[in-house]
């Protein structure tokens, strides 16, 4: 079993819906939760991170991190075209990244 | 400012035969960390630097080296190229004292024929 889990998806969706992504660990050390965006051709990008449990918001995107069901996830809301892409977990242990295995999300116009 | 500039981005090698690749960080981060990413696999660590010395690697064979620099560029090489190394190869830059302000950067795409 995979420290992380997360659903490769596809997960395709009509603009304007709220979406939401999850993952579940296992590794109950993990403090630091981060959510990262991968287009085609490119490196992933930090979209936000969240320090144990509790919620965070950056405009459209909400990041909500509970460790006593060890499960995080990732809102966003009002979703355009442009947010199609890779939407990767990352949890941080002893100086490096464990992942998720990426969910790939589509935005229909 | 500049990100995490990998060079080159595309490479085909051979069976047999190694590769360096290089990572030029974001200036005043003195932390690189490479990670393999593929379709089957996803993405996995292969190693962190800070400050010139490796504080944590992988589970990756011996094949699999890298190196910082004084000015924390690095370098990653491997040896012996088997086709399964075939992958985007990607690093990240950071402070080095957080364990969330990881910058990446494109990414080298090996391809061993």
């Amino acid at each position: 079993q995979k420290e992380v889990e997360q659903d490769p998806g596809p997960l395709s969706v009509p603009e304007g819906a709220i979406v939401s992504l999850n993952c579940t660990y296992s590794n109950s050390a993990f403090q630091y939760f981060m959510w990262y965006r991968q287009y085609s051709r490119k490196g992933p990008e930090l979209l936000m991170y969240t320090y144990s449990s509790g919620n965070k918001e950056d405009g459209r995107f909400t990041a909500q991190v509970d460790k006593s069901s060890k499960y995080i996830s990732l809102f966003i809301r009002d979703s355009q075209p442009s947010d199609s892409a890779t939407y990767l977990c990352a949890m941080d242990s002893n100086y490096q990244l464990i992942w998720g295995a990426g969910t790939k999300l589509i935005i229909k116009p | 400012k500049a990100g995490v500039t990998q060079t080159p981005r595309y490479l085909i090698k051979t069976r047999g035969q190694q590769v360096t690749l290089s990572c030029s960080p974001i200036s005043g981060h003195r932390s690189v960390s490479w990670y393999q990413q593929t379709p089957g696999q996803g993405l996995q660590f292969l190693f962190e630097y800070f400050s010139e010395t490796q504080r944590n690697k992988g589970n990756f064979p011996g094949r699999f080296s890298g190196r910082q620099f004084s000015n924390s560029r690095s370098e990653m090489n491997v040896s012996t190229l088997e086709l399964g190394d075939s992958a985007l190869y990607l690093c990240a830059s950071s402070l080095g004292w957080d364990s969330y302000g990881y910058t990446f950067g494109s990414g080298t795409r090996l391809t061993v024929v």
